[in-house]
């Protein structure tokens, strides 16, 4: 069965400086990758998925992910912080066939000014 | 297309009254889903539909929790009778027929039971 782990609860960054919400997976084939993002009050925004060719996908209001088989991994990033983008952070993953996107259980993103 | 809706976004009840979620798909997607999210466990899927047909209920903590989805823009989620514990966002969501589509998201259903 698929899995998703996000090992950090929080992560706490600067305005301006780069920063990355962490995710590995495990499936039994190859994996289909998606990063959502939950604001206050709000249900979950969809923010990128990986599908299949290049590793470094980018995605809505300027974030990116890197998809390495090797390593099983699929970290968010921004090159450059904004308060706003203070929110809740999912990473999900589908193996083969339409079933349900199994997700993490969230990263706090803190962004400080 | 207006999103996933849902409705009521607030509701307030006593414990063992009967509680009804609403939700509304995005038109021509294939897959609804059902999941709760609380601080203590997170976002959890209740059951997903394909075409109107429960696929999977694994999900649904009780008999007291049952989903129905009557055609291809209308489900429901029903707590009867309610109890504290059942306090929680309740996300639906929905998808079109392909394991690379991304789900979308409702605004959530806040339900508080006293």
């Amino acid at each position: 069965a698929q899995s998703v782990a996000q090992p950090e609860d929080q992560v706490n960054v600067a305005e301006g400086n780069p920063l990355t919400v962490k995710c590995t997976y495990s499936v039994s084939g190859n994996p289909y990758l998606f990063w959502y993002v939950q604001y206050p009050n709000r249900g979950l925004q969809f923010l990128l998925k990986y599908i299949t060719g290049d590793n470094l996908v980018k995605g809505s209001y300027g974030f990116e992910a890197e998809f390495n088989k090797s390593q099983t991994s699929f970290h968010l990033k921004k090159p450059s912080a904004l308060v706003s983008d203070s929110a809740l952070y999912f990473c999900a993953v589908r193996d083969v066939g339409n079933t349900p996107l199994v997700f993490g259980k969230g990263t706090r993103l803190s962004v400080i000014a | 297309d207006a999103g996933v809706i849902q409705s009521p976004r607030h509701e307030v009840t006593e414990m063992g009254q009967e509680v009804t979620l609403r939700c509304k798909p995005i038109s021509g997607h294939d897959y609804l889903f059902w999941y709760r999210q609380t601080m203590m466990r997170g976002l959890e899927l209740l059951i997903y539909f394909n075409n109107n047909v429960p696929i999977d209920d694994s999900g649904m903590p009780e008999d007291r929790f049952s989903a129905k989805m009557p055609n291809a823009s209308f489900s429901t989620l029903k707590i009867q009778p309610s109890e504290p514990r059942d306090s929680a966002v309740y996300f639906c969501a929905s998808s079109m027929d392909s394991s690379y589509n991304e789900q979308f998201f409702g605004p959530g259903t806040r339900l508080t039971v006293l």
